[in-house]
C-alpha cells in the first residue's frame, strides 16, 4: 500500500516553455503533498507544501509564480514549471502524507521526475 | 532551525562487511528520526524510523537507535549485500510542523 506515482518520469523541454508534473496517491487519500527538488549529489530541498483545496505554502526563496502548484483533489497534485530555463533542470520529487495511516508524520515518496531544459 | 548532518560518501565496502553511516541532528523540539534509501533512478523509500529517545528502528537487517544525549541516529548493518548499494538519507520531522529535514545523503557502494 501507500503508493505514489509521478508523471512523466522524465521530460525535456525548450527554454521558455512550461511543463507540468503530476503526482498521484494511488491507494490512499493525501490531504497534504510535498514537492522537493534534488540536485546531483545533494539532498532534497523542500519547495512547497500543498493542502487539498487551498493554496500551497512555499519555502523561502522559491518563486511561487514560477513553480505553480495545484492540489485540486485528495489524490492529485501538480507542479507546473513556467517559462523554464536551463537552471530549472533538476530532479523533482513529490511526497504525500496519509492522515488515515498509523503514523501521521510518514511521507510516501514518488519516483521522481527528471526535468531537462535545453 | 532544524538540521541533519551525515557523513560524506561514498562509503565503499565489500559484501558481508559491517556498515555504519553516522547521522547527527539539531532540533529545537523532540523530533522523529528517519532513514530513507534511494536506489538508482528511484524515489525515496522509508527504511526505518524512531519516534522517541532510546527507540530502535529496524528493517531488512538495518538498525538505528535514537540517542537524545548525543543527538545521533547512526545507521548500522552487520553484513551488507551488493543489493544494498544506494544512497541513504537521514531525516528528522519536527512534530509541530510535520515536514522533513534531510541530510545530504550518503552513497553506499558494495562490491562482491
Amino acid at each position: 500500500g501507500a503508493v505514489v506515482s509521478q508523471h512523466p518520469s522524465w521530460v525535456i523541454c525548450k527554454s521558455g516553455t512550461s511543463v507540468k508534473i503530476e503526482c498521484r496517491s494511488l491507494d490512499f487519500q493525501a490531504t497534504t503533498m510535498f514537492w522537493y527538488r534534488q540536485f546531483p549529489k545533494q539532498s532534497l530541498m523542500l519547495m512547497a507544501t500543498s493542502n487539498e483545496g487551498s493554496k500551497a505554502t512555499y519555502e523561502q526563496g522559491v518563486e511561487k509564480d514560477k513553480f505553480l502548484i495545484n492540489h485540486a483533489s485528495l489524490t492529485l497534485s501538480t507542479l507546473t514549471v513556467t517559462s523554464a530555463h536551463p537552471e530549472d533542470s533538476s530532479f523533482y520529487i513529490c511526497s504525500a502524507r496519509d492522515w488515515a495511516g498509523q503514523s501521521s508524520y510518514e511521507q510516501y515518496f514518488g519516483p521522481g521526475t527528471r526535468l531537462t531544459v535545453t | 532551525g532544524d538540521s541533519v548532518t551525515q557523513m560524506e560518501g561514498p562509503v565503499t565496502l565489500s559484501e558481508e562487511a559491517f556498515l555504519t553511516i553516522n547521522c547527527t541532528y539539531t532540533a529545537t523540539g523532540y523530533p522523529s528520526l528517519f532513514w530513507y534509501v534511494q536506489y538508482p533512478g528511484e524515489g525515496l523509500q522509508l527504511l526505518l524510523k524512531a519516534t522517541k529517545a532510546d527507540d530502535k528502528g529496524s528493517n531488512k537487517g538495518f538498525e538505528a537507535t535514537y540517542r537524545k544525549e548525543t543527538t545521533s541516529f547512526h545507521l548500522e548493518k552487520g553484513s551488507v549485500q551488493v543489493s544494498d548499494s544506494a544512497v541513504y538519507f537521514c531525516a528528522l520531522s519536527d512534530r509541530g510542523y510535520s515536514t522533513l529535514t534531510f541530510g545530504k545523503g550518503t552513497m553506499l557502494l558494495v562490491s562482491p
